[in-house]
């Protein structure tokens, strides 16, 4: 199961794109990339998730590298309701992190 | 239901006293997840079940915590002798594992649990 790394904390003004990222050099081939997030005193919320090819959905989009060590998680528009934090997972049994706290900024 | 459930959605009790966490899946999810969160911090995983497997208690932070899974539905999670450090937010989360390593869980809204 790989092990994601996270950034702790990251700052974006508001109307700019948040590019939040991901390590999972430990990544193997059938394990999926998921992406969550929690928005203060509610539960996570399901993002997007990714194998190999990047994917876009309503909300964000999802970058993987050719090696699938790494991923970053875009929301192309930032606004203030997008201050939460972000978990990157990318184990079968889809343990979460300590995430990366995401505060927009106006 | 439509989704994940707890109950109760706010629970204190006193120090020392046992305590029950219940959660109702939704219904056809074979996997079923516990974590808590104290306040400011992140998600700590506590359990995991998925079918008829062993569940994965490795999460557990001690022998006070005990959790199961009765007809692959419902879930009680039981904190017994509760410490003050035991206050939190236990959430719980549902999924449908597909084939392949794809699964996305589905959260209840947790149970508060505040130890006098």
């Amino acid at each position: 199961d790989a092990k994601t790394t996270q950034p702790t904390s990251m700052d974006c003004a508001e109307g700019r794109a948040a590019n939040l990222p991901c390590n999972h050099s430990t990544i193997s081939g059938n394990e999926y990339v998921y992406w969550y997030r929690q928005i203060h005193s509610q539960g996570p919320q399901y993002i997007i998730h990714g194998l190999k090819n990047n994917e876009t959905n309503e909300m964000a989009s999802l970058i993987i590298t050719e090696d699938r060590k790494s991923s970053t998680l875009i929301l192309p528009h930032a606004t203030l309701r997008d201050t939460a934090v972000y978990y990157c997972i990318a184990r079968r049994d889809m343990r979460f992190g300590a995430g990366t706290r995401l505060t927009v900024k106006p | 239901g439509a989704g994940v459930s707890q109950s109760p959605s706010n629970k204190v009790t006193e120090k020392g006293k046992d305590v029950e966490l219940r959660c109702d899946p939704i219904s056809g999810h074979t996997a079923l997840y516990w974590y808590r969160q104290s306040l400011g911090q992140g998600l700590e995983f506590l359990i995991y079940f998925q079918g008829n497997s062993a569940p994965d208690k490795s999460g557990l932070p001690s022998d006070r915590f005990s959790a199961e899974r009765t007809g692959g539905s419902v879930s009680t999670l039981t904190i017994q002798r509760t410490q003050q450090e035991d206050s939190a937010v236990y959430l719980c989360a549902s999924s449908s594992p597909l084939a392949g390593g794809r699964e996305t869980q589905y959260f209840g809204p947790g149970t508060r649990l505040l130890v006098l």
